[in-house]
Order: C-alpha cells, then structure tokens, then sequence
C-alpha cells in the first residue's frame, strides 16, 4: 500500500481479555515504531524495531505489553491481561531508516471496558 | 531527562492573524526538534524539522538553544491552518508534547 496501514481501526475488549495491534509498514521502510495516545495527550513512545529487532522497547510499561516483527515487516503489539487503563489510540509509524522522516498510520482506538 | 512543553493547549486566531505556537525542550545532549501536524480526521505526519530550516505551508521554527525553544511560527493564519500541532525532541527517543489546538476562525 502507498501508507502505513493499522487493523483494526477500532477494537472494544473486555478487561483481563488479550489483544493484538497490527501494523503494516510502507514497503522497504526497516525502521518501525509504536507509540500510544492517551486523550488529550501527545503519543507516547512504546518500542522501536530496527528490521526484526527490538532496538529499543523502554517505553513498553509492563510485561503484559509485548512486540514483535519477525519478518522485518508487519509487526504485532500484543497486549495481555487488558486493564481499563490501556485505552487509548495506538498509533505505529515506519521509516525508511533510524533517524529519516518517520510517516504513521491512522492508529487503531483500544477501548477496554 | 528528555522533556517537551507545549504549554497551550488550544490557541484561537482570527484568519490573517499571525500565528505562534510555543514549545520549549529539556535535553542535555544536541537536540533534533520536529513540528508534527494532524489535520481532522487525517493522520499525523511532519510538517517541518529545525535542521533543515525550511518553510512549510508558510510555517517556520527555529530552534534556539539558549532559551530551550523550538517556537512555531506564521505570519498569517489561514483557516486551512486549523489542526493539532505537535512539538517532538528526538533523543534516544523520540519525545512528543501533548499537542496545542489551533483554531483559525474566519
């Protein structure tokens, strides 16, 4: 696709149920970002992929948040355990390399009730 | 620590008016500061970076370090303006603000 693309748009869950986010990142883009936005908050950074590594996952807030990208392309945040608290706009972003100009999905909206 | 202020949440102009949107930075390392854009019902996306000093839709920022301040500036607001502006700081990560509402009324 021409952008980076996020399914589901929008997800309701049940607290305590497992989610999973995914992101399809422009084509060739080897840099690849999550970030989470609270309402009335600026995105908050969760975990970068450098190809199919984890170059950085410090802002992942607990063990029941977890990434992959095992191909080096679409990656999955997973979510266990979900808590009222993780509702937010989930948005990921990829660019081409670490420290290019970095282009985001439309999000996908967790609401957790 | 790395920190972004945006210290106005919404800011209202009339049309023609110019325009600042405030953005002040802590970071002990050599910053990289961005002005991200989000436009109603579309997704965020770069408006313009301090290195490349360049103007964008007729906006410009510049970066100035002594005062720890990356302000967005216009010198005429347009309706089309109207949007959620984003300061960002790219240290080991990057960092966003939590965003200021402009509102150009006609």
């Amino acid at each position: 696709g021409a952008g980076v693309s996020q399914t589901p748009s929008n997800k309701v869950t049940e607290k305590g149920k497992y989610v999973e986010l995914r992101c399809d990142p422009i084509s060739g883009h080897t840099a690849l970002y999550w970030y989470r936005q609270s309402l009335g908050q600026g995105p908050e950074f969760l975990i970068y992929f450098q190809g199919t590594g984890a170059a950085d996952d410090s802002g992942l807030p607990n063990d029941r948040f977890f990434a992959v990208r095992p191909e080096g392309s679409v990656s999955t945040l997973k979510i266990q355990r979900t808590e009222r608290g993780d509702s937010a706009v989930y948005l990921c972003a990829s660019a081409l390399a670490e420290n290019t100009e970095a282009f985001f999905g439309q999000g996908t909206r967790l609401t957790v009730v | 620590a790395q920190r972004v202020t945006q210290p106005e949440k919404l800011l209202s102009v009339f049309k023609g008016a110019p325009v600042e949107l405030k953005c002040n930075y802590s970071y002990s390392g050599s910053p990289e500061l961005f002005w991200y854009v989000q436009y109603s019902r579309q997704r965020l996306q770069l408006l313009l970076r301090h290195i490349s000093r360049e103007s964008i839709k007729g906006f410009t920022a510049d970066l100035n370090k002594g005062e720890t301040s990356f302000h967005l500036k216009k010198p005429f607001a347009q309706e089309e303006d109207s949007a959620m502006y984003y300061c960002a700081l790219r240290g080991p990560k990057t960092i966003f603000g939590a965003g200021t509402r402009l509102f150009v009324k006609a």
